[in-house]
């Protein structure tokens, strides 16, 4: 059974800093994993998909990589701003019609 | 403009009656998701479709039943039989096969 692991449960870093959020799963047979942003009370806004044959997708700021072989993922946050404030949630697709198994997300401040 | 809407926003229900929840997508995507998300938890999966009148069961979905009578719309309703309904409920769509999944806001459901 696929789990995802997302450590720590939460992150407060000052504006301005480059960070990197981590994402482990336990089963490499993957078609692709999706990171996504939830803001409190909101639902989930599709940041970056990796395909399994991919090794990392870049969108603005953010850039996230996939390291299938190790069964890890990592989203980089550049020049963090108090507005990237918000969870952050991992989800791999493990193509048994498209279902997705999620991690219980980072919580990120970040502080002006 | 695109995208998924659930009504309501919110919900509130006694405990012993039935509830339903409305999701809609102009997306013309064929498969649509229903997930559940509880506090400190990951999202789980209630139910999905690949395609009209057809539907499968997710990883959490005794008390609940969906119907897809249209591609546009996959409404769920939550039972009495469901023990906690108590959560916040998402839905999702996407085009057929290992494809991004996109989130509407969400219905928060209180049953007291």
């Amino acid at each position: 059974k696929q789990e995802v692991t997302q450590i720590p449960a939460a992150l407060s870093v000052p504006e301005g800093e480059n960070l990197v959020l981590n994402c482990s799963f336990t089963d490499s047979a993957i078609y692709n994993l999706q990171w996504f942003r939830q803001d409190p009370g909101k639902g989930l806004t599709s940041l970056l998909l990796i395909q399994s044959s991919q090794r990392e997708q870049t969108s603005g700021r953010l850039n996230a990589s996939l390291d299938k072989s190790s069964g890890r993922s990592t989203l980089y946050i550049a020049a963090s701003q108090p507005g990237d404030s918000a969870t952050y949630l991992c989800a791999v697709n493990t193509g048994a019609n498209s279902k997705l198994t999620f991690g219980k997300g980072i919580t990120l401040s970040v502080r002006p | 403009d695109g995208g998924i809407t659930q009504s309501p926003k919110y919900l509130f229900r006694k405990e012993g009656q039935n509830v339903t929840l409305s999701c809609e997508q102009n997306l013309n995507h064929d498969a649509m998701y229903w997930y559940r998300q509880d506090p400190g938890q990951g999202l789980r999966l209630i139910y999905y479709s690949q395609i009209v009148n057809d539907f499968q069961k997710g990883d959490i979905a005794e008390g609940y039943s969906v119907s897809r009578e249209k591609k546009e719309s996959f409404p769920l309703t939550v039972t009495s039989a469901q023990k906690n309904p108590t959560a916040f409920y998402l839905c999702a769509s996407s085009r057929p096969g290992n494809y991004e999944q996109y989130f509407g806001p969400g219905t928060r459901l209180t049953v007291t």
